[in-house]
């Protein structure tokens, strides 16, 4: 069966420093990653995704995602954390070919503190 | 410009009823999705619709749930004979054709069944 785990219900960092979010997965087939974000009343927005190529991929507001295949992991990244990042963060494989048939992981409340 | 409208952002309804749910996507967005989030739970896929058409529904949990879109463009989400377990935050998201093309999501509507 496919499926997404995101391990951490929660990660607490301070402000300045790196972050990671986990991310394992079991798809068929060649994957195709995303991630999206939640913040605070309002909708979930696109963060980054991988299709093919170079395993890190570059998204919005700085963050990074390291895609490897052996250990069928995409973690989400930062080199500095704002405060402003804190947020749920949820990884979603793709199910289907040719269309948006995602399967979200429960998700991952960040907390950045000053 | 606009982003996806989903209304209303609030539901309250008693067991039993009938409740519709509407969302009116990106101008120009072929496709059409709906997912349900249940708390504390990443979002579940319901259904998909490529134009007027629903391309894949097999999401929807029973047959209670319908959803249409008439004119490829606003579509409505209907639940028939409301439960209990019915209750969480109804997500639509429309994007470009391809799954290359990243979701953009409404706010949602949160449905509560009493």
């Amino acid at each position: 069966a496919q499926s997404v785990a995101q391990p951490e219900d929660q990660v607490n960092v301070a402000e300045g420093n790196p972050l990671t979010v986990k991310c394992t997965y079991s798809v068929s087939g060649n994957p195709y990653l995303f991630w999206y974000v939640q913040y605070p009343n309002r909708g979930l927005q696109f963060l980054l995704k991988y299709i093919t190529g170079d395993n890190l991929v570059k998204g919005s507001y700085g963050f990074e995602a390291e895609f490897n295949k052996s250990q069928t992991s995409f973690h989400l990244k930062k080199p500095s954390a704002l405060v402003s990042d804190s947020a749920l963060y949820f990884c979603a494989p793709l199910l289907s070919g040719g269309y948006n048939k995602l399967i979200f992981g429960a998700g991952t409340r960040l907390a950045v503190h000053p | 410009g606009a982003g996806v409208s989903q209304t209303p952002s609030n539901k309250v309804t008693e067991k039993g009823k009938y409740v519709e749910l509407r969302c009116d996507p990106i101008s120009g967005h072929t496709a059409l999705y709906w997912y349900r989030q249940s708390l504390g739970q990443g979002p579940e896929f319901l259904i998909y619709f490529q134009g007027t058409g629903a391309a894949d529904d097999s999401g929807l949990p029973n047959d209670r749930f319908f959803a249409v879109r008439p004119e490829g463009s606003v579509s409505t989400l209907k639940i028939q004979r409301t439960e209990r377990g019915d209750s969480a935050v109804y997500l639509c998201a429309s994007s470009l054709m391809d799954h290359n093309s990243p979701l953009h999501f409404g706010n949602g509507t949160r449905l509560t069944v009493t």
